[in-house]
């Protein structure tokens, strides 16, 4: 099963700036989920978007969704250090509920 | 609501021992799901469980049983630990239709020795 890519795999940036995470695939899908997980413990889900979608919003976060570059991005508006954590992308896919992870982006926000 | 409950949070086998990694969730989810998390690989779908009565392996089934006993409890079995397993396992439930996030334990942190 294909994998999402993510790209950077670690990214540090002061308090308050904006956080930028990509994910790449290479297969259809039929939606495509983001997840943060602190250190130590599970993964908690921030964010879907359909495949019929391009941009989505939550509180601080924005999603995008290219289909044709089979692409996603996931911007992080006014990082707080709280923020500090691990990105995943997941791919859902085309028929059932399964999802596929990437291998993470560790953002890290410095006070 | 504890929504996905994952028991024991560590254990530490001996290569050749056998246990039983239990799960549970109280949210009325079809779906369950036991991944596996390994560094610098992300998290790998061992198998799932679409709806009570049914499992299907995942990418990484080798060396793994499930049973899903009930709607609730999706347990993930090893019977012959091997180093090579020694991993995070991550139990997570979803409604079981698309378009809807995973809900996941906090993890059971597993060595072999």
């Amino acid at each position: 099963s294909q994998q999402g890519e993510e790209d950077p795999q670690a990214l540090s940036i002061q308090e308050g700036e904006n956080a930028t995470m990509n994910c790449s695939y290479k297969t259809s899908i039929n939606n495509l989920q983001w997840y943060r997980q602190n250190s130590g413990r599970g993964l908690v889900h921030l964010i879907l978007i359909r495949s019929n979608e391009r941009e989505k919003h939550s509180g601080r976060l924005r999603v995008t969704l290219d289909t044709s570059k089979k692409s996603s991005s996931l911007l992080i508006t006014a990082s707080r250090a709280a923020d500090t954590a691990s990105y995943f992308c997941a791919l859902g896919e085309t028929s059932g509920s399964r999802l596929t992870f990437g291998e993470g982006t560790q953002l890290t926000v410095n006070p | 609501n504890a929504g996905v409950t994952q028991n024991p949070k560590f254990q530490v086998l001996k290569t050749g021992q056998s246990m039983t990694l239990q799960c549970a969730q109280d949210m009325n989810h079809n779906s369950m799901y036991w991944y596996r998390q390994d560094p610098g690989m992300g998290l790998r779908l061992i198998y799932y469980s679409a709806s009570e009565g049914t499992t299907d392996k995942g990418e990484v089934p080798n060396g793994y049983n499930v049973s899903r006993l009930n709607k609730r409890e999706f347990s993930l079995r090893l019977e012959s630990a091997a180093p090579s397993q020694t991993s995070v396992y991550f139990c997570a439930s979803s409604p079981g239709q698309r378009d809807y996030g995973y809900t996941f334990g906090s993890g059971t942190r597993l060595t072999v020795v």
